[in-house]
């Protein structure tokens, strides 16, 4: 059975940081693509940020470029997201996602989602 | 790549047909998934390739269109289906979300 466990999510200040983690099971993880999709209290999905099976290449919303980064571990079947200079607004449920297939960013399988408020 | 959806919001009985519009801003090709969100749950996949079904997604559901203008189509919307069904484009490499439409209970 293909899981995503996200972690690492909580209560940070203003210009804080965090690292979120995405740990998978159920599947090979270096054969997928993997994204990060966040989703604010009360509004729709938003797309963060992707990377391929091998890391080759990653794709970031213009909101957290600079920002935001995404990378992976295939050897600990882990996904994660640095979280730097974080802002109230990015208080969010943040999902981890699988790629249909090494190639492919449609998300088949998602987490269950972890918690990130940014607050003083 | 800005996209609409439309409605935003809708109110149907169990049985009807029930058709959702996402309009991209420049053309995508065929590269627009379809989502299904219930309260609380993460999102499922429903449709990609804008009309291929999902493994496990019910033949309720349908998906067309191409270029511009894509269309989600549940035929004989049941009790499980009110949710809130999303589009994404993942055309250029911005895989930009719709807003959203919420299905309800008339």
């Amino acid at each position: 059975e293909v899981q995503l466990v996200e972690s690492g999510g909580g209560l940070v200040k203003p210009g804080g940081s965090l690292r979120l983690s995405c740990a998978s099971s159920g599947f090979t993880f270096n054969r997928f693509s993997m994204s990060w999709v966040r989703q604010a209290p009360g509004k729709g999905l938003e797309w963060l940020s992707s990377i391929s099976s091998s890391s080759n290449f990653i794709y970031d919303a213009d909101s957290v470029k600079g920002r935001f980064a995404i990378s992976r571990d295939n050897a600990q079947n882990s996904l994660y997201l640095q979280m730097n200079s974080l802002r109230v607004e990015d208080t969010a449920v943040y999902y981890c996602a699988r790629g249909l297939n090494s190639g492919s960013y449609y998300m088949d399988y998602w987490g269950q989602g972890i918690q990130v408020t940014v607050s003083s | 790549i800005q996209l609409t959806q439309s409605p935003s919001s809708l109110s149907a009985s169990v049985g009807d047909r029930v058709t959702i519009t996402c309009r991209a801003s420049q053309d995508i090709s065929s590269y627009l998934a379809w989502y299904q969100q219930k309260p609380g749950k993460a999102p499922k996949l429903l449709i990609y390739g804008a009309f291929t079904l999902q493994s496990g997604v019910p033949s309720r559901f349908s998906g067309s269109g191409s270029g511009t203008e894509f269309t989600l189509t549940i035929n004989s919307l049941q009790p499980e289906d009110f949710a809130t069904y999303y589009c994404q484009q993942l055309n250029k490499y911005e895989f930009t979300f719709g807003p959203g439409t919420k299905v309800d209970i008339k």
